[in-house]
């Protein structure tokens, strides 16, 4: 089984739906990312979090909310989906016990917003 | 504000041809600095550099970190088909407790028989 699963892997939904992306892992790490990538752009965190209890904004969360609902599930919602947030969405863990901080990645989920 | 640049952008090349990418980094404090390889699903690791480990090296892929210029080179040697993929650089800054790794916009990279 992967250490960090992303439901849903595609989803297709209109401007203005609210939509949920999750993110689960298993390897019992204390930290979770969201990021979206898109061609050209690397790259780009919206969300992370360090604990349970600690939620942070990253360097595009306009548009986005986050949810810690456990150490192990972190939740990327779209209030509203507007179309240029069409892109590929990345989950990932790390630990703050490895040196370096290693992240390791979810399979993404790729969003298209009509 | 912290900064990773990569380069080039894209690179083509034959199969057997060596390649070098560069990163180069701008933070606040230094903690390590990561290499990705990512290919059509999410980045895997590669490599990691700190200052107590500067070189890595695993089969035909080697890094060097370079703290005196801010920068890393990662090499592939005798490329083959399978080493098409984007590069993704990152840097893990000392923060004052937390701060998520700064990523560069990666080298797309095509091996081509």
């Amino acid at each position: 089984d992967a250490d960090v699963t992303q439901t849903p892997r595609n989803r297709i939904t209109k401007t203005g739906k609210r939509i949920m992306l999750e993110c689960s892992q298993t390897k019992g790490h204390d930290r979770m990312y969201w990021y979206r990538q898109d061609p050209g752009l690397g790259l780009r965190l919206i969300y992370y979090s360090f604990d349970v209890k600690d939620i942070n904004k990253g360097e595009i969360s306009d548009g986005y909310s986050v949810s810690r609902q456990a150490q192990a599930k972190f939740s990327l919602s779209l209030e509203s989906a507007i179309p240029n947030q069409t892109a590929l969405y990345f989950c990932a863990t790390s630990d703050r016990d490895q040196p370096g901080e290693t992240q390791y990645f979810g399979p993404g989920t790729r969003l298209l917003v009509l | 504000e912290d900064k990773v640049v990569q380069s080039p952008l894209s690179l083509v090349v034959h199969e057997g041809d060596t390649v070098t990418l560069n990163c180069s980094y701008e933070v606040t404090n230094f903690r390590s600095l990561l290499w990705y390889k990512q290919e059509k699903k999410a980045p895997t690791f590669l490599f990691m550099l700190t200052s107590s480990g500067i070189e890595k090296k695993s089969g035909r892929l080697s890094s060097i970190l370079d703290k005196k210029e801010l920068s890393s080179i990662l090499n592939i040697t005798a490329t083959q088909t399978g080493d098409s993929a984007i590069y993704l650089c990152a840097v893990a800054p000392r923060g004052s407790g937390n701060t998520p790794l700064v990523f560069g916009k990666g080298t797309r990279l095509s091996v081509i028989a």
